[in-house]
């Protein structure tokens, strides 16, 4: 079965700083992985997602990731970090059966301080 | 091209009531899936539906939940005699074709409030 752990329910950064969300995955065939955001009281919007063409994957908003087999890894990163950045970040791996569901990870909660 | 529709955007019922979460997926999108989150945790799976069928519901509670995706109109996701513990945020989701790389565009969601 596929999962993702991310480490860090919370995260506190300064303004300026770099952002690292970490997030951990598990399958047992090359997996399509997801980075999401979701500001409070929203929906959630796609910030980025790797699907075997790039292993360091760019997104919106100044966010990249970087997929690193040998660590089974999909961090996600920011140089320098923004207010407007402050929100919950998930991440999730498509189910690679039938329906190709998402399966999240529990999420990190980004602060940032001025 | 306007988003995923949700509504009710906030919904409140009494214990014993029935609610009923309606999505419309974006314009061309023919693949629907409905998430739940719980308080302080992630999203969970509940059902994925394409036009007039239910291709996977095994996120789903076996009772009192059932969801639909009729030929014309929106997807229902319907919980009757509703519990504190349905009390969550339930996200909708559409992708215009099914594949493991094909993003899955999410509506704002409805909060349940259950009293």
């Amino acid at each position: 079965a596929q999962s993702v752990t991310q480490l860090g329910s919370h995260v506190s950064v300064s303004e300026g700083a770099l952002v690292l969300l970490r997030c951990n995955y598990s399958s047992s065939v090359p997996p399509y992985l997801f980075w999401y955001v979701q500001y409070p009281n929203q929906g959630l919007q796609l910030l980025l997602k790797y699907t075997s063409a790039a292993t360091l994957v760019k997104g919106i908003n100044g966010f990249e990731a970087e997929f690193k087999k040998s660590e089974t890894s999909f961090h996600l990163t920011k140089p320098s970090a923004h207010m407007s950045d402050a929100a919950e970040f998930f991440c999730a791996v498509s189910d690679v059966g039938a329906t190709n569901k998402l399966i999240f990870g529990t999420g990190t909660l980004l602060a940032v301080q001025p | 091209n306007a988003g995923v529709m949700q509504n009710p955007r906030h919904l409140v019922r009494r214990r014993g009531q029935e609610a009923r979460l309606r999505c419309s997926p974006m314009k061309g999108h023919s693949h629907v899936y409905w998430y739940r989150q719980l308080p302080e945790e992630g999203l969970k799976f509940m059902v994925y539906l394409q036009k007039e069928n239910i291709i996977d519901e095994s996120g789903m509670p076996k009772e009192r939940f059932s969801a639909e995706f009729p030929k014309e109109g929106p997807s229902i996701l319907r919980i009757q005699q509703v519990v504190r513990g349905d009390s969550a945020a339930y996200f909708c989701a559409s992708s215009p074709i099914q594949g493991p790389q094909e993003t899955q565009y999410f509506g704002p969601g409805t909060r349940l409030l259950v009293l």
